[in-house]
């Protein structure tokens, strides 16, 4: 168990609406990432954090904004959602510097 | 964006059965990874390969990173029913970068 959780498990809401999903992190871990999960594209990275406000921008990152104000907390905001933005949102951490990723349990959203 | 080629994209298998799976690319990689994703959570670290030529089992799975650098491929023997989920394969091509690529997944189902 890597201490990820991650919040809403599941939400539904409207086109043009901000939505803010959080990953929380128990362990201090200093890379956190933001995943989004669709059928025939496997994972594919929005954004990532080396640190308390250290980010990048992963492959999709358009449309998706990051923060991490403390190690334990990455939250990924989408401004104005689209219906493109409905998707299972997992939060991953790495505990060595080998690339292992350890993901939380996802975040469905739905974007009607 | 960089591309893992996973196959085949499902599999239906009879129990007891084996199972093979594999990750190719046009790029190096340094580190390949297989992942296990069940219903409803998020995937899982199966094995974890760090050279060329590397072969490495875990109870009844068996990864081999490719001589090449640019293919990986797992073996699963004697399938049992829990073995019924995707397997994404991951790679990190720079090490230190805590970048992954994954493939788009194999679906893995199994008739009893």
């Amino acid at each position: 168990d890597a201490g990820i959780t991650q919040s809403p498990r599941h939400k539904v809401t409207e086109t043009g609406t901000p939505v803010t999903l959080r990953c929380h992190q128990t362990e201090n871990h200093r890379y956190m990432y933001w995943y989004r999960q669709d059928p025939g594209h496997g994972l594919r990275l929005i954004h990532y954090s080396y640190g308390v406000k250290d980010t990048d921008k992963g492959e999709v990152s358009d449309g998706y904004s990051v923060s991490r104000s403390k190690t334990e907390d990455f939250l990924l905001t989408l401004e104005s959602a689209t219906s493109s933005q409905t998707s299972v949102y997992f939060c991953a951490i790495t505990t060595t510097q080998g690339g292992e990723l350890f993901f939380g349990e996802g975040s469905r959203l739905t974007v009607l | 964006g960089q591309q893992l080629n996973q196959s085949p994209q499902s599999m239906f298998i009879q129990e007891g059965e084996d199972v093979s799976m594999n990750c190719t690319s046009s790029s190096i990689f340094n580190t390949w990874l297989w992942y296990k994703q069940d219903p409803g959570e998020g995937p899982v670290l199966l094995i974890a390969l760090y050279k060329a030529g590397e072969l490495t089992s875990n109870g009844r799975l068996t990864a081999q990173f490719g001589i090449t650098r640019k293919d990986s491929f797992l073996n699963i023997s004697a399938s049992i029913p829990s073995d019924v989920g995707i397997y994404f394969c991951a790679g990190q091509q720079i090490q230190g970068a805590q970048k992954l690529v994954f493939g788009q997944g194999t679906r893995l189902t199994i008739n009893p």
